[in-house]
């Protein structure tokens, strides 16, 4: 099955505890991209990936890290969370940066105290 | 950067009724509008998009129209159903970056 995942799904942590939220996906997608949800600012981009080792800075991405070293893998790093991080988390891809839809991950609802 | 605005923010139509919602962006330079829908708990999915090459275009109950020269898009459901409840977001891109609006809370009333 085509398919977006993201683990962990839930995750509660502490302040400045390192953390990796895993993005995967099996299309074969080159671009992927994370989100932020926040209520009443709607999604706001994070950083995106064109490519293995092309990855480029959304609107906010201060306090986060990702890297592309697979096709298939997109990890969003937050080195010291803090609790302005707490937030919903989407993982998305497409195909290519020709193609319009973006499928969108389960999503990962992190809560940092 | 882009900057995009959404209204309402909270929408109630009668089952039948035709919703609009309406979103205006600040980068001429953006060039592909998609809509998504957001299911309570789910994640978005796109319903319709366009691209500034185009007016409008319609896929069933859903159409959207774009105004370049006015720098504002329209998503537009008509006959609506209580399955169309959900949060609707419109979104600008140029260059794979994407900016969304807020959002709008549709509600559907039987």
């Amino acid at each position: 099955e085509a398919q977006v995942t993201q683990n962990p799904r839930y995750l509660i942590t502490v302040t400045g505890k390192k953390l990796t939220v895993t993005c995967s996906q099996n299309m074969n997608h080159e671009y992927m991209s994370w989100y932020r949800q926040d209520p009443g600012l709607g999604l706001r981009q994070i950083y995106y990936s064109m490519n293995v080792e092309v990855t480029d800075k959304g609107d906010v991405p201060e306090g986060y890290k990702v890297s592309r070293k697979e096709k298939r893998n997109f990890p969003l790093i937050l080195e010291s969370p803090s609790p302005n991080q707490t937030s919903l988390y989407f993982c998305a891809s497409k195909y290519s940066r020709d193609h319009n839809e973006q499928f969108f991950g389960p999503g990962t609802r992190l809560t940092v105290l | 950067g882009e900057n995009v605005e959404q209204h309402p923010s909270t929408l109630s139509v009668q089952e039948g009724d035709s919703a609009v919602i309406k979103c205006t962006y600040s980068d001429s330079a953006s060039n592909y509008f998609p809509w998504y829908k957001q299911e309570l708990g789910k994640r978005p999915q796109l319903i319709i998009d366009i691209r500034s090459n185009v007016g409008e275009k319609k896929d069933q109950r859903i159409a959207v129209t774009l105004n370049k020269t006015a720098k504002h898009f329209s998503l537009h459901i008509t006959e609506t159903q209580p399955e169309d409840s959900a949060v609707y977001f419109c979104a600008a891109s140029r260059d794979q970056k994407v900016t969304f609006g807020t959002g709008t809370k549709l509600q559907v009333i039987p």
